[in-house]
């Protein structure tokens, strides 16, 4: 079964909205990541937070972490159009090498 | 520097044809990782290399699937006897967890199309 379940599995939005993705785990884990997936740039690495973090920044990125809940967001503030792509959260609840995926949050921001 | 990189792009085959897939990873990355994603689906793990480690195979799906990885960089995965439900695009990714870098950097992929 997959560690890491996102939801909603696709979101709407207008452009200039805020955009929120939510990823649940299963089991412990060491860390947690954020990953883009677009047909431009293919899958690329957004952040990463610890388990002894609850929440981190990247720009208009913002994740927090919850372990009690085993759950993560991740917000988009001010969305743009290059914004649309897919979201997956990924756990290292194996190893600290392998990482688990999630099915993924399609996103698309609307002109 | 360079990024991950992997060949062929696109990959149309016979049913029944064996077929290879490249990947190079990031020079110095230890770990290297095979993964398949079908269309509109998350990333299904394959196999992982770590160093001189034995690889951790345990997502391949069947005995027709294998990989190498030579000299610790270059890996080939192997499809012998591809059917149409080997139909996916074959993600590889590299890194250097033994540096404390937990983040995978992720190549464009292999789309094979299997007739």
């Amino acid at each position: 079964s997959q560690q890491g379940e996102e939801d909603p599995q696709a979101l709407s939005i207008q452009e200039g909205e805020n955009a929120t993705m939510n990823c649940s785990y299963k089991t412990s884990i060491n860390n947690l990541q954020w990953y883009r997936q677009n047909s431009g740039r293919g899958l690329v690495h957004l952040i990463l937070i610890r388990s002894n973090e609850r929440e981190k920044h990247s720009g208009r990125l913002r994740v927090t972490l919850d372990t009690s809940k085993k759950s993560s967001s991740l917000l988009i503030t001010a969305s743009r159009a290059a914004d649309t792509a897919s979201y997956f959260c990924a756990t290292d609840a194996h190893s600290n090498y392998q990482l688990i995926w999630g099915a993924g949050t399609k996103l698309i921001i609307k002109p | 520097g360079a990024g991950v990189s992997q060949s062929p792009s696109n990959k149309v085959t016979e049913k029944g044809k064996d077929v290879e897939l490249r990947c190079d990873p990031i020079s110095g990355h230890t770990a290297l990782y095979w993964y398949r994603q079908s269309l509109g689906q998350g990333l299904e793990f394959l196999i992982y290399f770590q160093g001189n480690s034995a690889p951790d195979k345990s997502g391949l799906p069947s005995d027709r699937f294998s990989a190498e990885r030579t000299g610790g960089s270059v890996s080939t995965l192997t499809i012998q006897r591809t059917q149409q439900e080997d139909s996916a695009v074959y993600l590889c990714a590299s890194s250097s967890p033994l540096a404390g870098d937990y983040e995978q950097y992720f190549g464009p992929g292999t789309r094979l199309t299997v007739t």
